[in-house]
C-alpha cells in the first residue's frame, strides 16, 4: 500500500517569491511520482511527473521536482511565483502497474500581490 | 486529440436515490479510474476498468459500481445514496497498454445529496 503525505495545507507566498510544496510518500512497491494542479472548480491537470532517470524534473511552466529517495520525497518548487499560480497542488503516487493513483491531502498555494 | 469529458457537471439526488455519472476517455486510452474527491480532500480511487473489466476496486462499499463499454467510455453508478456521497467525482483515462500509464483527467462531475 502507498501513502502520500502533503506537508503544509497552505502555503500564502507574494508574488515572485519562490515557494516549495513538499510531499512525502511510503511506498513498499516501486511508484511513479506525479504533481498535479486543480483550479476552482475544475479536474486536475498533471503539472510533472518522474518516472525514472534524472531525480530532478521540470515543467512548461517554470515548476520543478526533486526525487530523494532516501527520504522518500517529492518536493515541488519555483523559484519566482505568479497570481495566477494560486490553485490546489496535489502529490500522487502511481503502482508501476498502472493502476491506482493516491493523492495527498493537496496544498493549497495561494500568491498575493 | 479529443481529451477527458464528462457529464453532467452538476447534480443534486435525495438520498437514497440512484445517479449514474458518465464518461469518455481520451482518445487512444483504454483505461479509465474513477476519483471522489470530498470538499477538502485529495482524490481517493474507487475503481479503474480496462477493457470491460474491473481492475482493481478501492475501500468503497459495493453500492458504488461500474462499467466500461467497447469504446471505453465508461459509467460510475451509485445506489442508495447518502449523504457523505456529496463529492466531486473525476474520472481519468490511460493506456494500460504502455508505460507510464499517466491519468489524464476530466473536469468532474459535481454530486450534492441532499
Amino acid at each position: 500500500a502507498q501513502s502520500v503525505t502533503q506537508l503544509d495545507s497552505q502555503v500564502p507566498v507574494f508574488e515572485e517569491a519562490p515557494v516549495e510544496l513538499r510531499c512525502n510518500y511510503s511506498s513498499s512497491v516501486s511508484v511513479y511520482l506525479f504533481w498535479y494542479v486543480q483550479y476552482p472548480n475544475q479536474g486536475l491537470q498533471l503539472l510533472l511527473k518522474y518516472l525514472s532517470g534524472s531525480t530532478l524534473v521540470e515543467s512548461i511552466n517554470g515548476f520543478e521536482a526533486e526525487f530523494n529517495k532516501s527520504q522518500t520525497s517529492f518536493h515541488l518548487r519555483k523559484p519566482s511565483v505568479h497570481i495566477s499560480d494560486t490553485a490546489e497542488y496535489f502529490c500522487a503516487v502511481g503502482e508501476t502497474s498502472g493502476s491506482r493513483l493516491t493523492f495527498g491531502e493537496g496544498t493549497q498555494l495561494t500568491v498575493n500581490p | 486529440e479529443t481529451g477527458v469529458t464528462q457529464s453532467p457537471t452538476h447534480l443534486i439526488k435525495t438520498r437514497g436515490q440512484q445517479v449514474t455519472l458518465r464518461c469518455s476517455s481520451q482518445s487512444g486510452h483504454n483505461t479509465v479510474s474513477w476519483y471522489q474527491q470530498a470538499l477538502g480532500q485529495g482524490p481517493q480511487f474507487i475503481f479503474q476498468y480496462y477493457r470491460e473489466e474491473e481492475n482493481g476496486r478501492g475501500n468503497f462499499p459495493p453500492r458504488f459500481s461500474g462499467l466500461q463499454f467497447p469504446n471505453y467510455s465508461s459509467e460510475l453508478n451509485v445506489n442508495a445514496l447518502e449523504l457523505d456521497d456529496s463529492a466531486l467525482y473525476l474520472c481519468a483515462s490511460s493506456s494500460r497498454d504502455r508505460a507510464p500509464y499517466e491519468q489524464y483527467f476530466g473536469p468532474g462531475t459535481r454530486l450534492t445529496v441532499t
